[in-house]
């Protein structure tokens, strides 16, 4: 167990909805990390935050957001949803310093 | 958006045989990661590198910081059934906050 908590776990919805994927950090962990993971795919940077506020941005598409917010816990919003969209998200979290990113179990998002 | 050069993309092996994988980067890295991902759950770290050069063992797996800092391996020893999986390269630069992850090694094991 990371200590890296994402929920849900599965996510169905259609074409054009909304959606929030949450994360709670390791304790103790300031920075949170979200990344992409499309069928037989690396994982891809979306964003990161630190303490609430947002550190480095990778290809993160406009539809989608995120925001950290006073306890650390992390939410990734997905908004007009396309197929193409569906794979799995991941949050992630990292202590101070040189310290690895610990990864939760993700989120398996399927657009229909 | 940045990847890294994984190989091989796929082994396949008999348990007891040992395995060696390695990543290339165009950049300086001055942190190396190995992780390995399961199906229907997030990458496990295995080993963390932090100094070029740095030989660092974890059980059977072993991984090395290439001195140039653009590139490292992980080497397995006497494989078993559970080390099915895919294992994933990810390095960060000086100052760079984002992890850049490999394309991945998908190991599978022949009975």
């Amino acid at each position: 167990d990371s200590g890296v908590t994402q929920t849900p776990k599965h996510l169905i919805t259609a074409t054009g909805q909304r959606v929030t994927l949450r994360c709670s950090p390791r304790s103790g962990d300031l920075s949170v990390y979200w990344y992409q993971q499309s069928l037989d795919q690396g994982l891809q940077f979306l964003i990161q935050y630190y303490n609430g506020e947002e550190r480095a941005k990778g290809n993160i598409l406009e539809r989608f957001s995120a925001q950290q917010f006073p306890d650390l816990h992390s939410e990734l919003n997905l908004s007009s949803l396309e197929l193409g969209d569906s794979a799995l998200y991941f949050c992630a979290s990292r202590g101070q310093g040189p310290s690895p990113l610990h990864f939760g179990n993700g989120t398996r998002l399927t657009v229909t | 958006g940045q990847q890294l050069n994984q190989s091989p993309q796929s082994m396949f092996i008999q348990e007891g045989e040992d395995v060696s994988m390695n990543c290339t980067s165009s950049s300086i890295f001055n942190t190396w990661l190995w992780y390995k991902q399961e199906p229907g759950e997030g990458p496990v770290l295995l080993i963390a590198l932090y100094k070029a050069g740095e030989l660092t063992s974890n059980g059977r797996l072993t991984a090395q910081f290439g001195i140039t800092r653009k590139d490292s391996f992980l080497n397995i020893s006497a494989s078993i059934p559970s080390d099915v999986g895919i294992y994933f390269c990810a390095g960060r630069g000086f100052g760079n906050e984002k992890l850049t992850f490999g394309t991945g090694t998908r190991l599978t094991i022949i009975p």
